[in-house]
């Protein structure tokens, strides 16, 4: 599966929208790009997924470039309670679904 | 329905001793995992099952063993527990195709 790569940290204020960019230049034809996030210690969470086209669900909107090499997550307003840390992984579907983590990009919202 | 649920929550063993940690799913998910997380990083992959009767080694299994007898059940095994296993251990459920489900976690000391 495909290297991620994400900035270690970002800020947003409370009520904006989050924009997490992730670089997964490596990315093959048949690997989606996977956002789930750890709020606190807590167990991940999923988010979203999607392989080419944009997707939008009721927690966020993932973008992905033409040429599939990044992607941003959009949180459209954020609140206190997305400040966790986001992990984007790139994984082949259809085997064994193992999920690959970095060390993730920490967002904290300010209010 | 409870989701992914693990037990105990929290421990502290001794050099040497040996427990079980317990995983449970009731969403009929064949796919199960076991993952740790060291303060500050991401998760890592220790087993992982595709179906009852099935198990496969992750990224780092040494200390540790596995069994899948039913499809609800995943319990790791810590046999000689060492200061390195201090960590907070994180179980899923998933399909194929489909995002996971993680547990709660269980946080464990070895001293």
């Amino acid at each position: 599966d495909a290297k991620t790569t994400q900035p270690p940290s970002m800020d947003c204020a409370e009520g904006r929208a989050a924009n997490l960019p992730c670089n997964h230049s490596t990315i093959s034809g048949n690997e989606y790009v996977y956002w789930y996030r750890q709020i606190h210690s807590q167990g991940p969470q999923y988010i979203i997924h999607g392989l080419k086209n944009n997707e939008t669900n009721e927690m966020a909107s993932l973008i992905i470039t033409e040429d599939r090499k990044s992607s941003t997550l959009i949180l459209p307003h954020a609140t206190l309670r997305d400040t966790a840390v986001y992990y984007c992984i790139a994984i082949t579907q259809g085997g064994s679904e193992k999920l690959v983590f970095g060390k993730g990009m920490k967002l904290t919202v300010n209010p | 329905n409870a989701g992914v649920t693990q037990t105990p929550k929290f421990r502290i063993l001794k050099i040497g001793q040996s427990m079980t940690l317990q995983c449970t799913q009731d969403m009929n998910h064949n796919y199960m995992y076991w993952y740790r997380q060291d303060p500050g990083m991401g998760l890592k992959l220790i087993y992982y099952s595709v179906g009852a009767g099935i198990t496969d080694k992750g990224e780092v299994p040494n200390g540790y063993n596995v069994s899948r007898s039913t499809t609800e059940d995943f319990p790791l095994r810590l046999e000689l527990a060492a200061p390195s296993q201090t960590s907070v251990y994180f179980c899923a459920s998933g399909d194929r195709g489909r995002e996971q489900y993680f547990g709660p976690g269980t946080r464990l000391t070895v001293t």
